[in-house]
């Protein structure tokens, strides 16, 4: 295994337009998060998935954002109309909730978007 | 809402020295803590989780306390070496794990 990935890396994009990113968790774990990180900030919870549930929202997250993990693997976290100020670093994260390495968030690349 | 500060100022240590850096919080009793290092333009590393009954918790050059009275943890590296140097996070975890808090993060900077 490979790690999680992310795609796309980078995207720009101009105000007003939806943007889909996607994320592919390590194949076994369960548990799946969405952060965002700033410039000179820790990352920002946004969303958490176990299996294919979402749990856990962050009131931050508007309505602009929905995210999807069906049947329990990969991710898409969707902004529509996107502005600039969701310019950010999008990044993913997956665990397991059983096992050795049990509640180590492994953490992806990272989408850079750019809303212009 | 809870707040987690972590020195905003880089620490600035020399090679082989100890670097202790600090996560307090507020406003929040986390089941556990992490640390996380993070080097520019990747994504965070798990270093190391200790929980709320645990005071102390080592791993190789590295070791982590946790004061639930005080709400505070200090991350120490020892005998740091220049590729240490990174941002470290700090991240507060609930008992079913279903949400993170992260810190800001410290710049540190071992210089040989």
């Amino acid at each position: 295994d490979t790690g999680v990935s992310q795609n796309p890396r980078h995207k720009i994009t101009k105000r007003g337009q939806n943007v889909t990113f996607r994320c592919d968790p390590i194949s076994e774990h369960n548990r799946l998060y969405w952060y965002r990180q700033t410039l000179g900030q820790g990352p920002e919870f946004l969303t958490y998935f176990q299996n294919e549930a979402q749990l856990e929202k962050s009131r931050l997250l508007s309505d602009r954002f929905s995210a999807e993990r069906p049947k329990g693997s990969f991710s898409t976290l969707e902004i529509q109309r996107t502005e600039q100020g969701d310019s950010a670093m999008y990044l993913c994260a997956s665990s397991s909730s059983s096992g050795g390495s049990y509640n180590e968030q492994f953490f992806g690349p990272g989408t850079r978007l750019t809303v212009l | 809402s809870q707040k987690i500060e972590q020195n905003s100022e880089a620490l600035n240590i020399q090679e082989g020295k100890t670097a202790t850096l600090t996560c307090n919080y507020t406003n929040y009793s986390p089941a556990y803590l992490q640390w996380y290092r993070q080097d520019p333009g990747r994504g965070p590393v798990f270093l190391l989780l200790i929980r709320e009954n645990e005071k102390e918790k080592r791993k190789e050059r590295l070791k982590v306390t946790f004061d639930t009275t005080l709400k505070q943890s200090l991350f120490h590296i020892t005998a740091s070496q220049p590729a240490d140097s990174a941002t470290y996070l700090c991240a507060l975890g609930a008992y079913n794990f279903n949400k993170f808090y992260f810190g800001s993060g410290t710049k540190l900077n071992v210089k040989p």
